[in-house]
């Protein structure tokens, strides 16, 4: 069965400064993965995804994250914190029952706290 | 606006009351979703749809109640609910099978729902 762990609950950078949102997943076949992004009162915003393609990852507003099947991680990293980067970011892994499209399964969230 | 709407934004309702939460996307996909998150856990998959019909229902109690009378409108009818179902309801939706795996969920801004 699939799974995803984050292994933070709460990450602290100062602005300008890289950061870093661990994810490691479980999966019994080749996983999709997602990053999704929640500022405070809104919905979930898709930041990258994983497909089988290209194993690092570009997504919106600088971050990008890279597989590592090795590792079983989905890291999530920006070179350079801003201010607005401060929201709950999520780890997804797809449900994926061999072939059909199965369910997203969620992390349970890193909140990022960005310091002037 | 992430192209999928849910109506209220915030809802506060007693226990005897009847009410629904409405989601509209008008993205073409096929594939919409209800999903509970609450305080402190990972979000919950309450129901999904394909294509109108009901493919997953995820042990929810029978006082909610999902209605998707197609495939740009879902709807959750609440009645006699409990104070901890106080939580924000997220609507998503997304291409059927494959589609999904490709391009994700979109997801709406969700609707906060006070239980008094």
């Amino acid at each position: 069965a699939q799974s995803v762990t984050q292994l933070d609950s709460h990450v602290s950078v100062s602005e300008g400064t890289p950061v870093l949102l661990r994810c490691n997943y479980s999966s019994s076949y080749s996983p999709s993965l997602f990053w999704y992004v929640q500022h405070p009162n809104k919905g979930l915003q898709l930041l990258l995804k994983y497909t089988s393609a290209a194993t690092l990852v570009k997504g919106i507003n600088g971050f990008e994250a890279e597989f590592k099947k090795s590792e079983t991680s989905f890291h999530l990293t920006k070179p350079s914190a801003h201010m607005s980067d401060a929201a709950e970011y999520f780890c997804v892994v797809n449900q994926n029952y061999g072939g059909s499209q199965g369910n997203l399964i969620f992390g349970k969230g890193t909140k990022l706290s960005v310091k002037p | 606006e992430t192209g999928v709407t849910q109506t209220p934004r915030h809802l506060v309702m007693g226990m005897t009351n009847k009410k629904s939460l409405k989601c509209e996307q008008h993205l073409g996909h096929n594939a919409m979703y209800w999903y509970k998150q609450s305080a402190k856990k990972p979000l919950e998959l309450m129901f999904v749809y394909n294509f109108k019909e009901q493919t997953e229902n995820n042990s929810v109690p029978s006082r909610f109640s999902p209605e998707c009378p197609n495939s740009s409108h879902l709807f959750l009818h609440l009645h006699t609910l409990q104070p901890e179902d106080s939580a924000l309801y997220l609507c998503a939706s997304s291409q059927p099978g494959q589609g999904a795996l490709r391009y994700g969920y979109t997801f709406g801004s969700g609707t906060r729902l006070t239980v008094v």
